[in-house]
């Protein structure tokens, strides 16, 4: 059964880079889409983005000009990178294995952005 | 304002039958399957109905999805007061090459 698990600094400067990792337990990175969504507090959710291993990647285009993902296949991983953050990136960050839908979350990660 | 418009919220007394809408255009729902999300207070999305009115295994048949057009709704029947919770509908947009997801709807059981 596929689990996943987010990680990543609980707190980010403004204008700095927002960095977060999701390891794959159960399952392999190099198989389907893997999807990062966030949540503001009290917010809906937002999908930032989505990669596959083979390198495509499908990106939110109001965060597009920010972001990166890619995956590391030796540890089982794939990541996120915002880059520039305002206050307006503090949310909780899921990642979630994508098919035609997402099946499996991870439990969350928050993000502050704050000096 | 998110791409998907869904009722802000809904409400319904145990054992009632209640419907949350989906709205979308010709680029999303009118031409993608739709999936439904619940999200329990503090806990992560779990999915809930996919290709429009699959359920995944585990989930009761109290919960059922439709389609039609532009627009999708999920229904549950027999509410109970561990259903009170956010739904969001979602789904691929062709337009914005990328998934979009309705506003959620705050599901209130009485």
């Amino acid at each position: 059964q596929v689990q996943l698990q987010e990680s990543g600094p609980g707190l980010v400067k403004p204008s700095e880079t927002l960095s977060l990792t999701c390891t794959v337990s159960g399952g392999s990175v190099s198989s389907f889409y893997w999807s990062w969504i966030r949540q503001p507090a009290g917010k809906g959710l937002e999908w930032i983005g989505r990669m596959y291993a083979s390198g495509i990647t499908h990106y939110n285009p109001s965060l597009k000009s920010r972001v990166t993902m890619s995956e590391d296949t030796s540890k089982n991983q794939f990541s996120l990178k915002l880059t520039s953050v305002t206050a307006a990136d503090t949310a909780v960050y899921y990642c979630a294995r994508d098919l035609r839908h997402m099946d499996v979350w991870g439990q969350g990660t928050t993000v502050t952005v704050s000096s | 304002q998110s791409v998907l418009t869904q009722p802000p919220s809904a409400s319904g007394t145990p054992g009632q039958r209640v419907t949350i809408s989906c709205s979308g255009s010709s680029s999303n729902i009118g031409s993608n399957t739709v999936n439904w999300y619940q999200q329990l207070p503090g806990t992560a999305p779990k999915l809930l109905i996919y290709s429009n009115d699959q359920r995944p295994s585990g989930v009761p048949d109290r919960f059922s999805g439709s389609k039609s057009g532009t627009s999708a709704s999920l229904a549950i029947s027999g509410l109970q007061s561990e259903d009170e919770a956010d739904y969001y509908c979602a789904t691929w947009d062709d337009s914005l090459n990328g998934r979009v997801f309705g506003g959620g709807t705050k599901l209130t059981v009485l």
